[in-house]
């Protein structure tokens, strides 16, 4: 069945540096587009950046444009985010998940990112 | 930016029907997607492409779409459904409304 499972979370100083890995199993990275898709501690649900099942295609929302980058392996079927200059506003859960036709029908349980110093 | 508007809260006795909107300039000519989020849980997708379940979903989960405004409709509400709802489009980027608490008086 499709399993998707996030890691790399933890508390990091502004400024500072995470780079969070997602873990697709149960079918073919390579088949779908995938998005990372963050929540803020007690707020809503907000899209962070998208890549095409070949990784030629990508987009990010301007909250994270120029700080974070989206990546994958497909032979490792992983999905990566590389999170850089990181802001107290970036503190939230980070679920990665799969997109078809721009809904998302299978989320990771997520993982916590903390920015404090 | 293209902006969804949900109201933050709506209540509902068990048993009866729960109707959650979104609101969007001209959001009917969208395709609008639903999900549920239960307390320390991740989302998950109810109604994708306005009306049509993933399968597991109960009947009682139904969506409308038309004019400005998109509707999930949850028949014969039980206390299992109280969660977060939020709707998701598609405008140049993944937009989602600001979610709507459902209570399960």
């Amino acid at each position: 069945q499709v399993q998707l499972v996030e890691s790399g979370g933890g508390l990091v100083k502004p400024g500072g540096s995470l780079r969070l890995s997602c873990a697709a199993s149960g079918f073919s990275l390579s088949d779908y587009y995938m998005s990372w898709i963050r929540q803020a501690p007690g707020k809503g649900l907000e899209w962070v950046s998208y890549i095409s099942g070949s990784g030629s295609s990508m987009n990010y929302a301007d909250a994270v444009k120029g700080r974070f980058t989206i990546s994958r392996d497909n032979a490792k079927n992983l999905l990566y985010l590389q999170m850089n200059s990181l802001r107290a506003e970036d503190t939230a859960v980070y679920y990665c998940a799969r997109d078809r036709q721009l809904s998302f029908h299978y989320w990771g349980q997520g993982t916590l990112v903390t920015v404090s110093s | 930016s293209y902006v969804l508007t949900q109201p933050p809260s709506v209540s509902v006795a068990p048993g009866q029907t729960a109707r959650i909107t979104c609101g969007g300039n001209n959001i009917g000519i969208k395709s609008v997607h639903w999900y549920q989020q239960k307390p320390g849980q991740a989302p998950v997708l109810v109604v994708y492409d306005d009306s049509d379940r993933p399968s597991g979903i109960p009947e009682r989960f139904s969506g409308s779409n038309s004019g400005n405004t998109a509707t999930l409709t949850i028949s014969r509400v039980d206390a299992g459904d109280e969660a977060d709802y939020y709707c998701q489009v598609w405008e140049t980027s993944v937009i989602f409304g600001g979610g709507t608490k459902l209570t399960v008086l």
